[in-house]
């Protein structure tokens, strides 16, 4: 069945750059997402990257996608304190559908 | 635009006891889903619709839960009677707003706690 997988934790140190990864198995997905939950607070969509696509590029944020891996990743430039969150993955085999998610990754970010 | 509204935002309740979380989704978007996110997990959907049509419910636990969208609009989303594993956040989310794609946008959810 669909499953998406995410490492649990990252810390990093402010400044520096973070890298969220994520696995997916279902090759039909067509869509796929990054969210930040804050705590106490419902998602709010980071971006997302069409599977035509191997890279998104939107201000602090890279999204790289090896689709023959199914292997997607987030990376966030300069993090800051602020960027300190759960970031979830998730896939759509087609737009408007169901999304499947991953757990989650906590980012702590250190001053 | 004002986003995804969802009340209350937390709840307490005894076991058994029947519970009802509303959902208002963004104007103009067609299709409303509602999610369950249990601690330390993603969400997981339990129903999607479209305008007042459910065409995704297979995740519903149906004799518990059940859900309607009126008029293709506001959503409610009721349990009875709820279970202590009940305890969750029920997420609301939209979609369907032409030129955007139909990226789903989410609510701040509603904190259940059964005891």
């Amino acid at each position: 069945g669909e499953d998406v997988e995410q490492s649990l934790f990252l810390s990093v140190r402010e400044g520096d750059s973070s890298v969220i990864n994520c696995t997916y198995t279902d090759s039909s997905s067509t869509y796929l997402y990054w969210y930040k939950q804050e705590p106490g607070a419902g998602l709010q969509l980071l971006t997302y990257i069409f599977s035509n696509m191997d890279m998104k590029q939107d201000q602090r944020l890279t999204v790289l996608l090896n689709k023959k891996d199914k292997h997607l990743s987030l990376r966030i430039a300069d993090t800051q304190t602020g960027d300190s969150a759960i970031y979830f993955c998730a896939e759509s085999a087609n737009q408007g559908g169901k999304l499947i998610f991953g757990q989650g990754t906590e980012l702590s970010v250190k001053p | 635009e004002a986003g995804v509204v969802q009340s209350p935002r937390y709840k307490i309740i005894e076991k058994k006891q029947p519970v009802a979380f509303w959902c208002n989704p963004i104007s103009g978007h067609n299709t409303l889903y509602w999610y369950r996110q249990n601690l330390g997990q993603g969400p997981e959907l339990l129903i999607r619709y479209e305008n007042e049509e459910a065409v995704d419910d297979s995740q519903l636990p149906k004799d518990r839960f059940s859900a309607e969208r009126l008029k293709g609009v506001d959503s409610t989303l009721k349990i009875q009677p709820a279970e202590l594993g009940d305890s969750a956040v029920y997420l609301c989310a939209s979609s369907g707003l032409l030129g955007a794609g139909e990226t789903q946008y989410f609510g701040p959810g509603t904190r259940l706690l059964v005891l």
